[in-house]
């Protein structure tokens, strides 16, 4: 079982430069989500998606944008890197339910110079 | 606005010891769910535990229970026979029971250290 397949793992980039970073589930996920994780904070949402086509603002969206072209898929772009989003990136999905957790891909070490 | 608040950064306990992570939140919900998630080095999300608010009882899985006291908002998180493989970032997190999309509302965390 794959579950949350993240890619890619680490990057760096330099300040200006975009990148997209993939979210890819094999459970069948109605909800997705991507996090970023900072030193001495809890996960913050940036955006999430209740289904294929849609997309919504979570807690921090800006300087990010996001896609769901297909329900297993969840894109995370930055279209222009700052040194303020280097951070840790969590993707993680759900099925409907409240008692359902999330669950997590391995994250994304992403660096900006 | 819901939040949550874990008030210890960092804790270290021997190996086979017992400890109890502190948890309160802060909502005018009356029902929701809290879950307790272990993040180890490997940097993976991992549920512990999860807690529905509407049952009294505590939920338990094996080493791990929870102390779930709904009028004061705290859920704890009590590890019994602790192991090396215990230590880890621990996050308590809350979720509203309707009209949430399901987002999870995350503190700050907690890292444990168990001693060999």
């Amino acid at each position: 079982n794959a579950g949350v397949t993240q890619t890619p793992k680490f990057r760096v980039l330099k300040t200006g430069q975009s990148m997209t970073l993939l979210c890819a589930q094999d459970m069948n996920h109605e909800y997705m989500y991507w996090y970023r994780q900072d030193p001495g904070m809890g996960l913050r949402l940036i955006h999430y998606s209740v289904g294929e086509g849609t997309t919504a603002k979570g807690e921090v969206p800006d300087g990010y944008n996001v896609s769901r072209l297909k329900k297993q898929n969840f894109l995370l772009g930055l279209e222009s890197a700052a040194p303020s989003q280097t951070s840790v990136y969590f993707c993680a999905s759900t099925m409907t339910g409240s008692n359902q957790p999330q669950h997590f891909g391995d994250g994304t070490r992403l660096s900006i110079l | 606005a819901q939040t949550v608040t874990q008030s210890q950064p960092e804790m270290s306990v021997q190996e086979a010891e017992t400890v109890t992570l502190s948890c309160t939140y802060d909502t005018s919900e009356n029902n929701y769910y809290l879950f307790w998630y272990k993040q180890p080095p490997s940097r993976q999300m991992i549920l512990v535990i999860r807690q529905e608010a509407y049952k009294q009882q505590n939920a338990t899985e094996n080493r791990f229970s929870v102390n779930f006291q709904k009028a004061a908002k705290s859920f704890s998180l009590k590890i019994s026979d602790s192991q090396l493989g215990d230590t880890a970032m621990y996050f308590c997190a809350f979720m509203k029971h309707r009209n949430s999309n399901y987002q999870l509302i995350w503190g700050a965390g907690t890292k444990l250290i168990i001693k060999p």
